[in-house]
Order: C-alpha cells, then structure tokens, then sequence
C-alpha cells in the first residue's frame, strides 16, 4: 500500500493559463475524490469517480474545470483559463467503497499569479 | 443536508493537560462521523471512525471521540497533550455515502 500520490505539488501559473494535476489512488480503491482547501478552511468536495464513471459534481466545479479518470484508474483534473480565485490546495482522496474512509494524497498547491 | 460545526477555531492546551476539541453534527439519518488530522505541511490522516458499531471510539495517537445522539456530538479527547499533537483537527461527517463535508477545523496549540 503505498498510499494515495498526487504530481505536481506545487504549480505556479500564470492568470488565464490551464493547469492539470494528476492523482493515483490506492490501487484496489474504486472510488476516487476531489477537493479543494483555502486557507483556514475544511476540504470542499468538488466530484468523485466510481471506476471510470463521473458520479457527482459539486456546485463548485464551474465550467473551466475537469475530471476524467480513464479505465478506473488515476484521474486528472484541469482547471482552464485559470483565475487568482482558483489558488488552492487540491487534494485526491480515494475509498473503497460506500460510507468507507477516506485516504488522503498530499495536494497540489496551486498559485495563480 | 448533514453538515458538522466545530466549536472553537483555536484551542490551547499545555503538555501533559487533557485535549478536548468539540463538534457537533446534524443529519436526518445516523450518521457516519470521522476526525481527521492535518499536520503542517503533511496531507490529512484519519484519526478514527464511527460507523454506528459502538458510541466510544478510539483511534490512533490515544484519541478517543465518544457519539452522543442525544446531544448530536461527537467530540474528540486525548487525557494527556503531547508537543506531537499540535496541528489542525477536523470533524468530517459523510454526505449519503459520497462526499465528505468537513467542519472548518480547530487549530490545537500545545505549550510546555
């Protein structure tokens, strides 16, 4: 087991640039997460994958952002034309199923100049 | 919706002292209760679970959380503060089995 892994973790870009980030889960987890944490808050849900299906997207996830997790396994996410609001950490998460814990990556921190 | 509230964004506490940290849920239906740990600099580690199986849970580190339905509790104890334990807790409550929606987290500061 050798945990949840997340590449790059840091990025700097500029406004208006796209980004993309890539997450590989815990191998035998079928559920894969997405969050995003600001500064002095909790991690905010932003989609989840169940294998290679997109199952749930929060409000949060506009337009400019993207999740694809092809043939279950690692997923990306890209955030297009990005904008200084989008300065975050992202966080994956994966699971192995329904109501289990949730195993966390260490993040991307993503600063948008 | 279910949601969580973590009472006290700051808690201080000196080494050897008892570590209380409070949360308190709302859910329409029994609820799934995790905390979480984020160390500075490190990603989020699961502290322990409730998943309806017994109302005093402990976890790792010599955490203990105890489910109190009647007061919609779930707070997080440790008898003795270690330096180790300074970093930022979260109280997570799981969303109908999906996503995870956390509290805004209590920051422990430990003093010798």
């Amino acid at each position: 087991d050798t945990g949840v892994s997340q590449d790059p973790r840091h990025k700097i870009t500029k406004r208006g640039q796209n980004v993309t980030f890539r997450c590989d889960p815990i191998s035998e987890h079928n559920r894969l997460y997405w969050y995003r944490q600001t500064l002095g808050q909790g991690p905010e849900f932003l989609t989840y994958f169940q294998n290679e299906a997109q199952l749930e997207k929060s409000r949060l996830l506009s337009d400019r952002f993207s999740a694809e997790r092809p043939k279950g396994s690692f997923s990306t996410l890209e955030i297009q034309r990005t904008e200084q609001g989008d300065s975050a950490m992202y966080l994956c998460a994966s699971s192995p199923g329904t109501y289990y814990e949730q195993y966390f990556g260490p993040g991307t921190r993503l600063t948008v100049t | 919706a279910q949601s969580v509230t973590q009472l006290g964004s700051h808690v201080s506490v000196s080494e050897g002292a008892l570590v209380l940290l409070r949360c308190n849920y709302s859910s329409s239906v029994p609820p799934y209760l995790f905390w979480y740990v984020q160390y500075p600099n490190q990603g989020l580690q699961l502290l322990l679970k409730y998943t309806s199986a017994a109302t005093l849970v402990k976890g790792i580190n010599g955490f203990e959380a105890e489910f109190k339905k009647s007061e919609t509790s779930f707070h997080l104890t440790k008898p003795s503060a270690h330096m180790s334990d300074a970093a930022e807790y979260f109280c997570v409550i799981n969303q109908a089995g999906t996503a995870l929606i956390f509290g805004k987290g209590t920051t422990l500061s430990v003093s010798s």
